[in-house]
């Protein structure tokens, strides 16, 4: 079982649509969780960390439920600019990443 | 400088031959981490170095690779007789002690064809 795992996706959403996705983590003791964002050919940059409380950065909201081992991502009234690769990151000190969830948001 | 920086940014090989990529950390990390990423892969971890400590080889995918780190600050990462397989964009990334807390920053990343 890979230790980060997410849906691929594609998600193609119209503008201003609300799109949200998951990643589960097989480390149950792992403590810190990350969103990332990659634009097509350059490198990760991040986006939020995800508190247990969870927790929102504008338009951006991130869950954790360690219960179910998994966190969310959900992006409310979606930009032509949130068109990107979310990467979910577990840190046990190094990071492992989920593959990436595709958004394509369409005007 | 105000980010992390890699070099070189493009490097095509011959089957074979080795290759040396680089990376200047933001002044003052102390953690440094290679990573690579493969067409259709997510991002995997190849090693890391905290200070003066023994770095993490773990994800080393073979004797073939190697990595050091001089004074604290610039790493290397050697791969020698390079594969096929070995083609990826080798991403490296730095926060400030390493710590699970820390935001690590990515280089651009080189992106390495070995033909």
């Amino acid at each position: 079982r890979k230790e980060v795992e997410q849906d691929p996706g594609p998600f193609n959403v119209p503008e201003g649509a609300t799109v949200a996705f998951n990643c589960t983590y097989s480390n149950s003791a792992s403590q810190s969780f990350f969103w990332y964002r990659q634009d097509c050919r350059k490198e990760p940059k991040l986006l939020m960390s995800v508190y247990s409380s969870g927790n929102e950065d504008g338009r951006f909201t991130a869950q954790l439920n360690r219960a179910s081992q998994y966190i969310s991502l959900l992006i409310r009234d979606s930009k032509l600019s949130d068109s990107a690769t979310y990467l979910c990151v577990v840190d046990d000190y190094k990071l492992s990443f989920g593959a990436g969830t595709t958004v394509t948001v369409r005007a | 400088g105000a980010g992390v920086s890699q070099s070189p940014s493009n490097k095509v090989t011959e089957k074979g031959k080795d290759v040396e990529l680089r990376c200047d950390p933001i002044s003052g990390h102390t953690a440094l981490y290679w990573y690579r990423q493969s067409l259709g892969q997510g991002l995997e971890f190849l090693i890391y170095f905290q200070g003066n400590s023994a770095p993490d080889k773990s994800g080393l995918p073979s004797d073939r690779f190697s990595a050091e780190r001089t004074g604290g600050s610039v790493s290397t990462l050697t791969i020698q007789r390079t594969q096929q397989e070995d083609s990826a964009v080798y991403l490296c990334a730095s926060s400030s002690q390493g710590s699970v807390t820390d935001t690590q920053y990515f280089g651009p990343g080189t992106r390495l064809t070995v033909l």
